[in-house]
């Protein structure tokens, strides 16, 4: 059971826009902003294309965006496209004594 | 360019260790902490933990404790993970990433090494 709660699956046709959401607590996502979410393909490492909420590093698509609102992290993609049919998984630092970071269970994101 | 570059797959019998290696290139190895983040069949991603190439120091999430050991050879700016008494729910693709900071985002990741203990 992931520490960060995302859903498992969201589809939606070429163009559209969706929204992943990712709750935390306030021991992790409500009290840094320390979010960042990466794009698993699988068979290949994932890629970083949001850190510190919503910052977007230099060659990631700016149909990615990033925002947070208390204990919750979102992740929208504008104008889908079927190269983004993958794994979304958000992550947070944490001041858990169990761990330094954590990770959502991830997020199947499928192109219709 | 930046990369890590990880060690071959490995088959290993239950109850044996493995360690698994991860090569940075590109940058100064002992300015960006290294952490290893695996995935099992099926599962999602999962942080273990961290090493400091800088001093050695490491930081295990609860449930690596005891079984896991990360350790650095700055000579070849090499981190290595091992992982002895192999259990069958270890099978997994175990990747390296770095962060320049413990609360930074991980913003490159190695290739992943799938370990499948196996009997």
């Amino acid at each position: 059971q992931s520490a960060l709660t995302q859903p498992a699956s969201v589809s939606a046709s070429p163009g559209q826009s969706i929204t992943l959401s990712c709750t935390g607590t306030s021991s992790d996502i409500g009290l840094y902003d320390y979010v960042s979410w990466y794009q698993h393909h699988p068979g290949k490492a994932p890629k970083l294309i949001i850190s510190d909420v919503s910052n977007r590093p230099s060659g990631v698509s700016n149909r990615f965006s990033g925002s947070k609102s208390g204990n919750t992290a979102s992740l929208t993609i504008s104008g889908l496209q079927a190269e983004d049919e993958a794994d979304y998984y958000c992550s947070s630092y944490t001041s858990k004594f169990t761990e330094d970071v954590v990770f959502g269970g991830g997020t199947k994101v499928t192109v219709l | 360019q930046v990369q890590l570059v990880q060690s071959g797959a490995e088959v290993k019998r239950p109850g044996a260790s493995v360690k698994v290696s991860c090569k940075a290139s590109g940058y100064r190895f002992t300015t960006y902490f290294i952490y290893w983040v695996r995935q099992a069949p099926g599962q999602g991603l999962e942080w273990m933990g961290l090493i400091n190439p800088s001093g050695g120091s490491t930081s295990y999430a609860q449930k690596f404790r005891g079984r896991f050991n990360m350790t650095r050879d700055t000579s070849t700016s090499t981190v290595y993970m091992e992982m002895s008494s192999l259990r069958y729910d270890d099978t997994a693709v175990y990747y390296c990433t770095r962060a320049v900071r413990v609360v930074s985002a991980m913003d490159v990741w190695g290739q992943g090494t799938t370990v499948t203990v196996s009997s």
